[in-house]
């Protein structure tokens, strides 16, 4: 069946660090989706991407859908305390969304 | 908009009592989700409507679980009887329509813990 996985599950940086987290698909994803979950809270819609190739920009945040439309990954440059969460990217296949395991993000002052 | 709206925020039951999750979704909203969120297992999709209709329940648990959703602002989550390893947080989340292009609002959550 459909399995979206995510890597790593947890990244401890140095603030000012740069951090990337992977999501790779089983099968060929009509979008993908990111989300973040700051600790004690609930999953925040971050951004959609939906063509092959595509690379969005938000701030800090860059965001890169796979030419297979079968990964993604979300880099955050000179990461902020504020930056501290779960990012969750969540793979739409069929009408599904299915969402990978996560990776915690800890920022060290 | 008031946003996704859960109730309770958080539940202590014991064993073999009976839960019941309530959710209101965003106005206008005609897709509606239920997750379930722990430690071992991540997000689980259990079950979701559409139009206030079940189109795929396969990840309800077990027959102890059963979801309704009455009318287009309201939908609830059962489980009886409970059992320890039904301890979660369990989000709502809403949807505008289902098309290539469409976020998931999710509720703050209910944190259920059965002991």
């Amino acid at each position: 069946g459909q399995q979206v996985m995510q890597i790593p599950q947890y990244q401890h940086v140095q603030e000012g660090e740069d951090f990337t987290t992977y999501c790779n698909s089983s099968t060929t994803l009509s979008n993908i989706q990111w989300y973040k979950q700051r600790p004690g809270g609930h999953p925040v819609f971050l951004i959609q991407l939906v063509k092959s190739g595509e690379v969005k920009k938000q701030k800090r945040l860059t965001f890169q859908f796979g030419e297979a439309k079968k990964n993604s990954s979300l880099h955050i440059t000179a990461t902020q305390t504020t930056d501290v969460g779960t990012y969750f990217c969540a793979g739409r296949d069929l009408g599904r969304l299915y969402f990978g395991r996560g990776t915690q993000l800890t920022v060290w002052p | 908009d008031a946003g996704v709206i859960q109730s309770p925020r958080h539940e202590v039951t014991e064993m073999g009592q009976e839960v019941t999750l309530r959710c209101k979704p965003i106005s206008g909203h005609d897709y509606l989700f239920w997750y379930r969120q722990t430690m071992m297992r991540g997000l689980e999709l259990l079950i979701y409507f559409n139009n206030n209709v079940p189109i795929d329940d396969s990840g309800m648990p077990e027959d102890r679980f059963s979801a309704k959703m009455p009318n287009a602002s309201f939908s609830t989550l059962k489980i009886q009887p409970s059992e320890p390893r039904d301890s979660a947080v369990y989000f709502c989340a809403s949807q505008r329509g289902l098309r290539a292009v469409g976020e998931l609002f999710f509720g703050e959550g209910s944190r259920l813990t059965v002991l």
